[in-house]
């Protein structure tokens, strides 16, 4: 069965300094990665989608990195802002087809950047 | 452009009472899926569907159904709502092009309180 961990499960930086938040997973046969942003009460909004065949994938001041062989990824947020401040959430899909397309979803890390 | 929508926002039940919570997506996606958020327990599928028509089980259905007339609607019924439903339902949706195309798009989700 597939576990997805993110640790630490919080963490505050000062405005300015680069987030890196890890996501771990237990079975590196994954079909695609992704990493969420979710503001309280809010749903979760789809930050950067990594293929199984890719090792990293970018938008602005995000960077996803992913190594399958080792069953990691690690998010990177250059220059964080308070704006910044939100749940980060890694989800690892299976496969095309297994297990009813089921994401399956790390812990979150909850991130405050303090201006 | 909507997204996701989910209706309503916030809603108290009864033990034993029923209810729909209602999701629609304008994005023409073909693949749907609810979620429920707990704390501890992260993000798990209730169901899912990959086409008007065509609906499956996740990993925790008890207690749930659902429907698929059409693709754009997928309403989530409590069939005799219970205090371990209490719980923030989400719902997603994404399109079925490989790649890029698979983000999963989610709703603003719908915080339950069963007494």
């Amino acid at each position: 069965k597939q576990e997805v961990t993110q640790i630490p499960a919080a963490l505050s930086v000062p405005e300015g300094e680069n987030l890196v938040l890890n996501c771990s997973f237990t079975d590196s046969a994954i079909y695609n990665l992704q990493w969420f942003r979710q503001d309280p009460g809010k749903g979760l909004t789809s930050l950067l989608l990594i293929q199984s065949s890719q090792r990293e994938q970018t938008s602005g001041r995000l960077n996803a990195s992913l190594d399958k062989s080792s069953g990691r990824s690690t998010l990177y947020i250059a220059a964080s802002q308070p704006g910044d401040s939100a749940t980060y959430l890694c989800a690892v899909r299976q496969g095309y087809k297994a297990a009813g397309n089921k994401l399956t979803f790390g812990g979150g890390t909850r991130v405050l950047v303090k201006p | 452009n909507a997204g996701v929508t989910q209706t309503p926002k916030f809603q108290v039940l009864k033990t034993g009472q029923s209810m729909t919570l209602q999701c629609a997506q304008d994005m023409n996606h073909e693949y749907m899926s609810w979620y429920r958020q707990d704390p501890g327990m992260g993000l798990r599928l209730i169901h899912y569907s990959v086409g008007a028509g065509i609906t499956d089980q996740g990993e925790v259905p008890n207690g749930y159904n659902v429907s698929r007339s059409t693709t754009e609607d997928f309403p989530l019924r409590l069939l005799s709502a219970a205090p371990s439903q209490t719980s923030v339902y989400f719902c997603a949706s994404r399109s079925r092009v490989r790649g890029q195309g698979e983000k999963l798009f989610f709703g603003s989700g719908t915080q339950l309180s069963v007494l």
